[in-house]
């Protein structure tokens, strides 16, 4: 059963920092591209960042590019997402997702909130 | 501001067909597969069509998606309380150097 589990999530002072990871599991975690999705509150879904199987390839949203940063670990079958000089407005549900060609984001994690408050 | 736009709200009888559209542009859905993602409250996002008309094994057929241009629909044929959650399609859009859109999100609500 594929399965992906947020974690890093919390509350953090604008311009902190924070460190979210998602474990997966369930499937072969090297063969797949990942993302990160966030939805703030009582807000619609944004699209964050995008990283192919082999990290060649990274997107960012404009909206976080330059303060965001994706990796994976495929030993460890984890993604990451770094977040600095972080804004109010980042605060937001952060939900890792899979995405498999064709198929769009086919698994999604149950997400870690962000909260960026003074 | 939504780069896909979607109605916030959409309402049916149970039994009723209920349509949710969604408009983009040919840089998106002109020119890419689309999307939908049902959301029940409090959860996360679960795949619901993709490659614009395809269900995942598990979705009921119920369930439809259509496309034409630069615009997409979903379906939702003999509407059941169940059904009630928020309905959001996304495209990959190819300008600048590529990247996931999604549209604002509509409520289905079942009267």
């Amino acid at each position: 059963e594929v399965q992906l589990v947020e974690s890093g999530g919390g509350l953090v002072q604008p311009g902190g920092s924070l460190r979210l990871s998602c474990a997966a599991s369930g499937f072969t975690f090297s063969s797949y591209s990942m993302n990160w999705v966030r939805q703030a509150p009582g807000k619609g879904l944004e699209w964050v960042s995008y990283i192919s199987s082999s990290s060649s390839t990274i997107y960012y949203a404009d909206s976080v590019k330059g303060r965001f940063t994706i990796s994976r670990d495929n030993a460890k079958n984890s993604l990451y997402l770094q977040m600095n000089s972080l804004r109010a407005e980042d605060t937001a549900v952060y939900y890792c997702a899979r995405n498999t060609r064709g198929l769009g984001f086919d698994y999604w994690g149950q997400g870690t909130l962000v909260t960026v408050s003074s | 501001q939504s780069v896909l736009t979607q109605p916030p709200s959409a309402s049916g009888t149970p039994g009723q067909r209920v349509t949710i559209s969604c408009s983009g542009s040919s840089s998106n859905i002109g020119s890419n597969y689309v999307y939908w993602y049902q959301q029940l409250p409090g959860t996360a996002p679960k795949l619901l069509i993709y490659r614009n008309n395809q269900r995942p094994s598990g979705v009921p057929d119920r369930f439809s998606g259509s496309k034409s241009g630069t615009s997409a629909s979903l379906a939702i044929s003999g509407l059941r309380s169940e059904d009630e959650a928020d309905y959001y399609c996304a495209a990959w859009d190819d300008s600048l150097s590529g990247y996931w859109v999604f549209g604002g999100g509509t409520k289905l609500t079942v009267l």
